[in-house]
């Protein structure tokens, strides 16, 4: 079956320490795309990929960085720099004039 | 800046009850608004409206949109206890050319006792 496969689905690392999560798609959706989701708020983004080596900012890109060398995949990588990073993270793809499809999320904790 | 407010925050009901959620938006140049279902990992895709005043269904689902008021309403009837879950509303950044780059309300968290 087609779909977003997000990993891991839960990650714990120590305040200071860069984490990548991965993202990957078989769905051979050309967008992608990078949300984060709080408590008490809606889902926010973070970075977008409409081709391959080529990405934009989102509303809250700071202290995040992406890349996306393949069309399949696209890790976001949460840096030191980040921070309020304890989070749920959606990865998403679409395609043309469809709806977002989401994986099922990371939920990252840094204590 | 684009901005989406939904209504109630929570909602608590029991099985059989009709429940009427909210979403408010305010969007340049507006395209259509998205309603998504997430039960605890994936959102999952509801429904898209683009048109005011024409009803869309899916079972016991419903939802419209009223471009004039610039806000959309989702009905969701009989409830059951499987509809428990967070829903919400989105609607795509002025300017973009596609339906990814969203901006979402906060949700509305349903639970339906048995």
């Amino acid at each position: 079956d087609g779909g977003i496969t997000q990993s891991p689905k839960y990650l714990f690392r120590k305040e200071g320490q860069n984490v990548t999560l991965s993202c990957e798609q078989n769905l051979n959706h050309d967008a992608m795309y990078w949300y984060r989701q709080d408590p008490g708020q809606g889902l926010r983004l973070i970075y977008y990929s409409q081709i391959v080596n080529d990405f934009q900012k989102g509303d809250i890109a700071e202290g995040y960085s992406v890349s996306r060398e393949k069309k399949e995949s696209f890790p976001l990588t949460v840096t030191s720099a980040q921070k309020n990073p304890t989070a749920f993270y959606l990865c998403a793809s679409s395609t043309g004039g469809s709806p977002l499809h989401f994986g099922n999320g990371t939920r990252l904790t840094v204590t | 800046e684009d901005k989406v407010v939904q209504s109630p925050l929570s909602l608590v009901v029991h099985e059989g009850d009709t429940v009427t959620l909210n979403c408010s938006y305010e969007v340049t140049n507006f395209r259509s608004l998205l309603w998504y279902k997430q039960e605890k990992k994936a959102p999952t895709f509801l429904f898209m409206l683009t048109s005011s005043g024409i009803e869309k269904k899916s079972g016991r689902l419903s939802s419209i949109l009223d471009k004039k008021e610039l806000f959309s309403i989702l009905n969701i009837t009989a409830t059951q206890t499987g509809d428990s879950a967070v829903y919400l509303c989105a609607v795509p950044n002025a300017g973009g050319t596609s339906y990814g780059k969203l901006t979402f309300g906060q949700g509305t968290i349903l639970t339906v006792h048995p």
